[in-house]
C-alpha cells in the first residue's frame, strides 16, 4: 500500500519567509510524529499527534514552530520567520501502534 | 548525557563478514527499542524492533537487547554491499508518547 508521502520534496526560502510542509500519514494510523534531522545527526523529535489531539510539542525549538492535524489525518508542519538554522531535513512518521514509518521527508534550506 | 549513543566510527567491513553495531541508551525504563537503515539522501528505514531481553533475528539482521546493561545491538550476517548505508538505533523513553530518541548513526562500508 501506499506509504507515508511528504510535500514538497525540496524547499528553498529566503530568510524571514514563512514555509508550510505537509504529510499525508498511511492510512488508518493514528499516531502522527514530526522530526528534524540536521546533516549527519539522527532526527530530533518536534511534535506528536493522536488523531487531531496534539499530546506534545515539546520539542518545537521556538513558537515560529507550529503545527496541525485538524481532521486527524494530514498535517501541517508551519515555520515562521524562517532562520537559517532552520535548514534540515523535517520528517514525518506515521504508526498503528509502537512502530513508526517515515515518509521521504522534506529538505529546508534557507537562504 | 545523551538519551541514546552510537559512538563507534564508520565501519568497513568486507563482503560477507559479520558487521556488529552497538548502541547505549540512558532511560532505564525504555521498553521499546528499533534499529533503522538510513542510505544517503533518504528517510530512515524500520528493519528491527525488539522489545524483550535477548536476541531476535531477521533474516541477516539480529538484534540483541540487553535492559540490565542499557545496551541494544544489531549484528549484520553475510554483509552485502547494499548494506552499505547508515544504522540509526532509536529508543522510546518512559512517558514519551512514543517518541523515538535517536542515536547519531553508524555508518557501514561493506567492501566488495
Amino acid at each position: 500500500g501506499a506509504g507515508v508521502s511528504q510535500s514538497p520534496r525540496y524547499k528553498v526560502a529566503k530568510r524571514g519567509q514563512d514555509v508550510a510542509l505537509r504529510c499525508d500519514p498511511i492510512s488508518g494510523h493514528v499516531s502522527l510524529f514530526w522530526y528534524q534531522q540536521a546533516l549527519g545527526q539522527g532526527p530530533e523529535f518536534l511534535t506528536y499527534f493522536q488523531n487531531e489531539a496534539q499530546l506534545d510539542k515539546s520539542g518545537l525549538p521556538s513558537d515560529r514552530f507550529f503545527a496541525e492535524r485538524p481532521e486527524g489525518s494530514v498535517s501541517t508542519l508551519k515555520i515562521q520567520r524562517t532562520q537559517q538554522e532552520d535548514s534540515a531535513v523535517y520528517l514525518c512518521a506515521s504508526s498503528p501502534s509502537n512502530e513508526q514509518f517515515f515518509g521521504p521527508g522534506t529538505r529546508l534550506t534557507v537562504l | 548525557q545523551k538519551e541514546v549513543e552510537q559512538n563507534s566510527g564508520p565501519l568497513s567491513v568486507p563482503e560477507g563478514a559479520i558487521a556488529s553495531l552497538n548502541c547505549t541508551y540512558s532511560d532505564r525504563g525504555s521498553q521499546s527499542f528499533f534499529w533503522y537503515r538510513q542510505y544517503s539522501g533518504k528517510s530512515p528505514e524500520l528493519i528491527m524492533f525488539i522489545y524483550s531481553n535477548g536476541d531476535k533475528e531477521d533474516g541477516r539482521f539480529t538484534a540483541q537487547l540487553n535492559k540490565a546493561s542499557q545496551y541494544v545491538s544489531l549484528l549484520i550476517r553475510d554483509s552485502q554491499p547494499s548494506d552499505s548505508a547508515t544504522y540509526l538505533c532509536a529508543v522510546s523513553p518512559t512517558g514519551g508518547n512514543n517518541r523515538l530518541a535517536f542515536g547519531k548513526g553508524n555508518q557501514v562500508v561493506v567492501i566488495p
